[in-house]
């Protein structure tokens, strides 16, 4: 069972540059979720999708932007990276939710450090 | 507003030393409630949960009980190992799904078991 997989595991960017951190899930789940964690602030919601083709802004959206094209994958980007995104990033996602008791399922992050 | 709070570690135990960590919250309606654990290097996985008042949640030798009144979620083992050592994090899931499904994190508690 792959469940959640985050691509890449670790990068180092210059302040400036862009890139894509992609996250997909073969699970079949609606739902899907960006965090970023960082010491002593735990997980922070970035965006998340409640389905394909639609997105929305979490507690910390600045700086990001993403996109579900497909249900299976939920891509964040970083068009001009900041010394402030270092961070390492998750990806979870979670089936539909019926009742409030569903757990989300994580990947196991990206690290990224921004330069 | 929705929040969890949780005891600031690190928390140092011997094996088979008896654990808690305390977890409080402040939520609008009726959460469930989640334990999540973090072994170094990989992503958040869940423990256990209780989605409604006085339901204990259970898994590994660890528990944690649904205090409505109280408003707490207190992670307890009996006698840890020292494969329990990891980050440990409380968090509270409103109905919904999306915004209203995320998971709002308390801080993490890291803890060390030695041999």
């Amino acid at each position: 069972n792959a469940g959640v997989t985050q691509t890449p595991k670790f990068r180092v960017l210059k302040t400036g540059q862009s890139m894509t951190l992609l996250c997909a899930q073969d699970m079949n789940h609606e739902y899907m979720y960006w965090y970023r964690q960082d010491p002593g602030m735990g997980l922070r919601l970035i965006h998340y999708s409640v389905g394909e083709g639609t997105t929305a802004k979490g507690e910390v959206p600045d700086g990001y932007n993403v996109s579900r094209l497909k249900k299976q994958n939920f891509l964040l980007g970083l068009e001009s990276a900041a010394p402030s995104q270092t961070s390492v990033y998750f990806c979870a996602s979670q089936d539909r939710v019926v009742s409030n008791n569903q757990p989300q399922h994580f990947g196991d992050g990206t690290r990224l450090s921004i330069l | 507003g929705n929040s969890v709070t949780q005891m600031e570690g690190p928390v140092t135990l011997s094996e088979e030393a008896f654990l808690t960590i305390n977890c409080t919250y402040t939520a609008t309606g009726y959460p469930s409630l989640f334990w999540y654990v973090q072994y170094p290097g990989e992503g958040l996985q869940l423990l256990l949960k209780a989605t409604k008042a006085d339901d204990k949640g259970s898994n590994k030798g660890f528990e944690a009980t649904y205090r409505k009144e109280t408003t707490s979620f207190h992670l307890e083992k009996g006698s840890v190992q020292v494969s329990d050592s990891a980050v440990y994090f409380c968090a509270l899931s409103r109905p919904g799904g999306g915004s209203q499904g995320n998971l709002i994190f308390g801080k993490g508690t890291k803890l060390s078991v030695k041999p």
